[in-house]
């Protein structure tokens, strides 16, 4: 079944840029899409299609993607960042939807 | 303002029967293809089901393929998700999403005996 890869953990100090990579084979032709999942929270969205930022989320959230590889890049990170960050996407087919097992993020 | 509200959850015995409901509003429900997402105590997220907008393609993750049902009322804004045959590995909190977007806050069912 189809998979997507991302490191367990990333720690950055206080204004600091953090990255967060997801890989998966089909990534070159399914748009990626982040969330954000603080501790007792529902997820929320941070980027779809690959690097676009819904309304309200801060410029410093950003996204991108070469090939088999995402990443979601914060630029200057904050304190109230530490979350978990799941990626999300399709296989080929586009009939079986995954998520990355989430990378906790640190910030301190 | 966007809503999404899940109900229906709860303790169920192994094997038992649940069906959860999201109630949708503050968007153009009909416009918007839906998913059920869970996440286990202490795990990540996990794909369940997908519907289209008008409910007539509908896919499943392999853990769930067979047993739960996803289907929706666009007159009523309504998601619903039907699962049978439910073992202790299906507990979890069950999200919906609206589009790739919107997430409920999530019901929590738990199955055991």
């Amino acid at each position: 079944s189809y998979e997507l890869t991302q490191p367990p953990s990333v720690s950055v100090s206080p204004g600091q840029t953090a990255r967060i990579s997801c890989s998966g084979d089909a990534l070159p032709k399914k748009y990626a899409y982040w969330y954000q999942q603080k501790s007792g929270q529902a997820p929320a969205l941070v980027i779809y299609e690959d690097g676009e930022r819904p309304s309200g989320i801060p410029e410093r959230f950003s996204g991108s993607r070469s090939g088999t590889m995402a990443t979601l890049t914060i630029s200057g990170a904050q304190v109230e960042d530490e979350a978990d960050y799941y990626c999300y996407s399709t296989d080929n087919s586009g009939n079986h939807w995954v998520f990355g097992g989430g990378t906790k993020l640190t910030v301190l | 303002e966007v809503q999404l509200v899940e109900s229906g959850g709860g303790l169920v015995q192994p094997g038992g029967s649940l069906r959860l409901s999201c109630a949708a509003s503050g968007f153009r429900f009909s416009s918007y293809e839906m998913h059920w997402v869970r996440q286990a105590p202490g795990k990540g997220l996990e794909w369940v089901s997908y519907i289209t907008t008008s409910g007539s393609t509908t896919y499943y993750g392999d853990s769930v393929k067979g047993r739960f049902t996803i289907s929706r009322d666009n007159l009523r804004n309504s998601l619903f998700l039907q699962m049978n045959s439910l073992r202790a590995e299906d507990t979890a909190v069950y999200y919906c999403m609206g589009g790739v977007h919107f997430w409920g806050q999530g019901a929590l069912v738990t199955v055991s005996s």
